[in-house]
Formats: C-alpha cells, sequence, structure tokens
C-alpha cells in the first residue's frame, strides 16, 4: 500500500460531461502529482503541486484543471470530456524521488 | 483490468531464470533514474533507484545497471517468480520536478 488514496476507482460518463478525480497524498507529503495513462502515451505527467501551490505543469489539456486543499487532498477536475479523455488517471505524492503512486481512477468516456 | 498499452514490448521468461529489461532514456542531462513496477488494475509501484554518478545499484533480487555513455538503464531480476509478472517501466529526472517515463516492458512469467 503506498499510502495515496484515489477516488473514484472507476468512472464512466458521456461525451461533454465534466468530472472531479480526488486525491489524498501520502502523509506527511506536500506535493501531489496527477499522471495520465492512456492505450496508446504511456504515463504522461500533467500537473504539479506543492503546499497548495501549483509548482510545475506538463502535458495538460487546457480542459483541465486541478487545485490542492489547505488539508492537502487534490481533485483534478476534467471538463468538456471526449472520448480520447478515457484513460486511467493516477496521482503521486513524495517530497523527493521516487514517487509513491495511488492505484488510479479508471475514466471511461462513452 | 489491463491497465497499459496493447503495444508493449513483451519479455516471457521461465520461472526461475533471470530477467533482464532495457530502457533507452533520452535526455542526457538526466541525473536521477527510477524503475517501477505495474501490476494489473494497480499504480507504478516503486523497484529500485539510480543516481547518475553510480553505475550499479542492487537491491533483493533485483539490480539495476546504468551506461550514461549510450544512455542506458536495465533492471535485472534474479530468480524471476510469477508475482514478478508485470508492466516495467524506467523513469528519468532531469533536475526538474517531473519524471519522464518510458512506455514500459511486459514481463511475462511461466510457471
Amino acid at each position: 500500500d503506498s499510502g495515496v488514496t484515489q477516488t473514484p476507482k472507476h468512472l464512466i460518463t458521456a461525451t461533454g460531461q465534466r468530472v472531479t478525480l480526488r486525491c489524498s497524498p501520502r502523509s506527511g507529503d506536500l506535493s501531489v502529482y496527477w499522471y495520465q495513462q492512456s492505450l496508446d502515451q504511456g504515463l504522461q505527467f500533467l500537473i504539479q503541486y506543492y503546499n497548495g501551490e501549483e509548482r510545475a505543469k506538463g502535458n495538460i489539456l487546457e480542459r483541465f484543471s486541478a487545485q490542492q486543499f489547505p488539508d492537502l487532498h487534490s481533485e483534478l477536475n476534467l471538463s468538456s470530456l471526449e472520448l480520447g479523455d478515457s484513460a486511467l488517471y493516477f496521482c503521486a505524492s513524495g517530497e523527493n524521488s521516487p514517487l509513491h503512486f495511488g492505484n488510479g481512477t479508471r475514466l471511461t468516456v462513452t | 483490468g489491463e491497465s497499459v498499452g496493447l503495444h508493449l514490448p513483451t519479455l516471457s521468461v521461465q520461472e526461475g531464470d533471470n530477467s533482464i529489461i532495457n530502457c533507452a532514456y533520452s535526455n542526457s542531462a538526466s541525473d536521477y533514474f527510477i524503475w517501477y513496477k505495474q501490476e494489473s488494475g494497480k499504480g507504478p509501484q516503486f523497484i529500485i533507484d539510480i543516481r547518475s554518478n553510480m553505475d550499479k545499484r542492487q537491491g533483493q533480487r533485483v539490480t539495476v545497471l546504468l551506461n550514461k555513455t549510450v544512455k542506458h538503464l536495465s533492471l535485472q531480476i534474479a530468480a524471476t517468480q510469477p508475482g514478478d509478472s508485470a508492466v516495467y517501466f524506467c523513469a528519468e529526472l532531469a533536475g526538474s520536478y517531473q519524471l519522464t517515463f518510458g512506455k514500459g516492458t511486459k514481463l511475462s512469467v511461466i510457471p
């Protein structure tokens, strides 16, 4: 058990909709990272937060946004969903590498 | 449920044999490397790491080798067991906050 908790485990929604994925980092970790894992792209870094503030941005679409709350949990918001957004979304935490990953949220857009 | 791509390189090994999984990295400025194991339905799990000032590091049944000259990383698993069946990813870090992951290799252990 990595100590990183993600909910929900599965999410099925329709195109055009909006969803929110939630992550609780390991106890003591201030950083949260979001990754997308799709069939043809592998693990792609989306965004990192540190103690409530955005620290780094990767290949995150404008339709996607994230935030980290004072209790350090983070949410990834995906809007105007498209079929191509179907993927596994992972959250990771850790102050220094290696990062520790949750078990992901599997998003299916129909 | 399958969690990774359909077109991954696959390595099949007999139980008890040694496995070698290779990874070519792209950034010559990368100074930290990690191997992750991902089982079906789970997130990547840390196996072993190595910094660029080393060329070899050993863990329990695993060894990572780093060849900076040709930008190559390998993971050796001794006495491979059925529980080692998974997808293995290498990841590199070049002084930034984001790990860059390779595409992954699927290891299948034949009992």
